[in-house]
């Protein structure tokens, strides 16, 4: 079945202590991507990917890190959380960089 | 004025009802024009996806995109129950180095049986 996993699906945590959330795909997509979604400000975009080893800044980028060393793969990182990054979020992937893009089934962070 | 705008609702209707739904972009450049479904606990799942004007329709789901006015609708017949969720209006650029889907905040739609 095509999906985009997404894990842990829930994590409760404190300020300052790095976490890392991981996404895999097994569509053969080359584009990656990370989004937070938050009420009354939708759904934007913190990173992006083009293809492994290629990654760029999305819209809220701050506080945030990703990597891509390999195609399926596209953790996200965050080296020191803070409460205003609590949010749900999203890795999405599409065949190419245009288009429609298939997310996983989100991340629900709570950072106390 | 926002990017993408979207009727936020709440919008109830009866089974069986034709549901509505809306958005206005700003951005000429679009290309790409998707609808996404979200369940509660769920990520957006995609509907339908149109490039550039004209309609779609994949069995009760019906898009349509109007360049002209910069509106794209999403139709769907004989709701049901099982339709209740959030949908969300998505849009891009064709060629956009960014690949940025630019959103509508969502209209909450809920099917009462």
């Amino acid at each position: 079945e095509a999906q985009v996993t997404q894990n842990p699906r829930y994590l409760i945590t404190v300020t300052g202590k790095k976490l890392t959330v991981t996404c895999s795909q097994n569509m053969n997509h080359e584009y990656m991507s990370w989004y937070r979604q938050d009420p009354g400000l939708g759904l934007r975009q913190i990173y992006y990917s083009m293809n492994v080893e290629v990654t760029d800044k999305g819209d809220v980028p701050e506080g945030y890190k990703v990597s891509r060393k390999e195609k399926r793969n596209f953790p996200l990182i965050l080296e020191s959380p803070s409460p205003n990054q609590t949010s749900l979020y999203f890795c999405a992937s599409s065949l190419r960089v245009s288009g429609p893009q298939h997310f996983g089934d989100g991340t629900r962070l709570s950072i106390l | 004025q926002k990017e993408v705008e979207q009727d936020p609702g709440p919008l109830s209707v009866p089974e069986g009802a034709i549901v509505s739904l809306n958005c206005t972009y700003s951005n000429s450049a679009f290309q790409y024009f998707m609808w996404y479904r979200q369940y509660s606990r769920k990520g957006p799942e995609l509907l339908m996806y149109t490039y550039s004007s004209g309609n779609k329709e994949d069995g009760r789901f019906t898009a349509q995109v109007d360049k002209s006015s910069k509106y794209i609708s999403l139709f769907i017949r004989d709701s049901q129950p099982s339709d209740s969720a959030t949908y969300l209006c998505a849009m891009t650029p064709d060629g956009g180095s960014q690949g940025n889907l630019i959103f509508g905040k969502g209209t909450k739609l809920s099917v009462k049986p």
